[in-house]
């Protein structure tokens, strides 16, 4: 299983861009990389996924280099309401499971 | 919306009493997956099943078991509740495996054996 390698935690001003970069130096060449966002007292949300090169969704964008080793999850303007855990994982699509590791808490302040 | 249920928020149990936890999902999802989470150590995998009657061990499968006799149901079973086995259970549910599908959580039980 590849291993994920996060910060622990993150500080942010209201409307800034926040990047949280996370490594995954044994990512294996049918992995995908996944993230997810927790906000206290609730379960994990799907946020985005991708392969490599960069994926955009409404929430957020990834970017993941040519060697794949490493990706950034890209927070637009940040809230309040953006506080939370943030997940980086690596999804095997030959094992059904996710694994988790401990996240990065990201605290936004006004 | 896709919905993921579990039957309690909140569960006080004493040592040695057998504790079920059940999830239900309203998707028809194939993967159903049981999760404990402590502070520092992120969200564990106890045990996940990708078919009725059907399970595999996670990380931490010890003095758990499951069951899914249907395929909207999974519950977690433990046998002997110790005080170690405190902790929020989360349960999640997903499509068959492969890119882009992602895995649906439910609210969490937070259980406290005392």
């Amino acid at each position: 299983l590849a291993k994920t390698t996060q910060p622990i935690s993150m500080d942010s001003y209201e409307g800034q861009e926040v990047n949280i970069t996370c490594s995954h130096n044994n990512i294996a060449t049918n992995d995908y990389i996944t993230w997810y966002q927790q906000f206290p007292s609730q379960g994990p949300r799907f946020i985005i996924q991708g392969y490599k090169t960069k994926v955009t969704n409404e929430v957020a964008s990834l970017f993941i280099p040519a060697d794949r080793k490493s990706s950034t999850l890209s927070l637009p303007r940040v809230s309040l309401s953006d506080t939370a855990v943030y997940y980086c994982l690596v999804v095997d699509t030959g094992r059904r499971a996710l694994t988790f590791g401990s996240g990065t808490r990201l605290q936004v302040q006004p | 919306d896709v919905k993921v249920t579990q039957s309690s928020r909140y569960l006080v149990k004493r040592t040695g009493e057998k504790v079920f936890l059940e999830c239900v999902q309203d998707m028809d999802h194939e993967n159903m997956f049981w999760y404990r989470q402590d502070p520092g150590l992120g969200l564990r995998l106890i045990y996940f099943s990708y078919d009725v009657k059907m399970k595999e061990k996670g990380d931490i499968p010890e003095g758990y078991s499951v069951s899914r006799e249907k395929k909207e149901r999974f519950s977690l079973i433990l046998e002997s509740a110790s005080t170690n086995q405190t902790s929020m259970y989360l349960c999640a549910s997903s499509p068959p495996g492969g890119p882009g599908t992602e895995a649906f959580f439910g609210q969490g039980t937070r259980l406290t054996v005392v």
